[in-house]
């Protein structure tokens, strides 16, 4: 089965700045997708980025890049420039790419969640 | 175009009661997945079905959860005789296929109380 792992519980951040989530992730296939979500205080899930295992090129979306290292199992979340609007808890995410008869593809594992406050 | 609908957004139940939470995909969507995520934790997958199908019910308790897709209508996730453990925010989301390269959009959520 897969995992996904956030590290980190909280983050925090100056407006403006930079700042880096990680993720790491376990699994022994070779075709899968990965994902960012981001859960602001409405609760609602919104994707952020995704990235597909096949591509080594990382997935980049305006402010939001991610740092992805097939190898090293390792899914970070870059965002540049921060804004008070970013702050959020934001969720790591997996996804099989495998063909078990359709059943697997409907299934993300998420991480634990890594809550991010920007200051201003 | 309207998102994943999901109503009601709050409901509260007391012990014992059944609770109904209904689930209207995109539109043109015939993939619905539901997730739960208890306070302070991430989302947990329980089911994934397709028009009149249950494709993947992996993650659904054995007993009190049942899920169904009508061809017409919304989603609906019951919950039996519910329990205080039951007392969390319940996720639907929908895709246009199945395939693992499409996006999966959510809903808002409907939070449970169970009292």
């Amino acid at each position: 089965a897969q995992t996904v792992t956030q590290s980190q519980p909280e983050m925090s951040v100056q407006e403006a700045e930079t700042v880096t989530l990680s993720c790491t992730y376990d699994t022994s296939e070779s075709d899968y997708y990965l994902f960012w979500y981001k859960q602001p205080p409405s609760r609602q899930m919104i994707l952020v980025i995704r990235q597909e295992a096949y591509k080594q090129q990382n997935a980049t979306e305006n402010r939001f890049s991610v740092n992805f290292q097939k190898a090293a199992k390792s899914f970070s979340l870059k965002i540049s420039d921060s804004q008070l609007g970013d702050a959020a808890m934001y969720f790591c995410a997996y996804r099989s790419g495998a063909d078990a008869g359709g059943t697997s593809y409907g299934k993300l594992t998420f991480g634990q969640g890594t809550i991010l406050t920007v200051h201003p | 175009n309207a998102g994943v609908m999901q109503n009601p957004r709050h409901l509260v139940r007391r012990r014992g009661q059944e609770a109904r939470l209904r689930c209207s995909p995109m539109k043109g969507h015939s993939h619905v997945y539901w997730y739960r995520q208890l306070p302070e934790e991430g989302l947990k997958f329980m089911v994934y079905l397709q028009k009149e199908n249950i494709i993947d019910e992996s993650g659904m308790p054995k007993e009190r959860f049942s899920a169904e897709f009508p061809k017409e209508g919304p989603s609906i996730l019951r919950i039996q005789q519910v329990v205080r453990g039951d007392s969390a925010a319940y996720f639907c989301a929908s895709s246009l296929e199945g395939g693992p390269g499409n996006t999966i959009y959510f809903g808002e959520g409907s939070w449970l109380t169970v009292v």
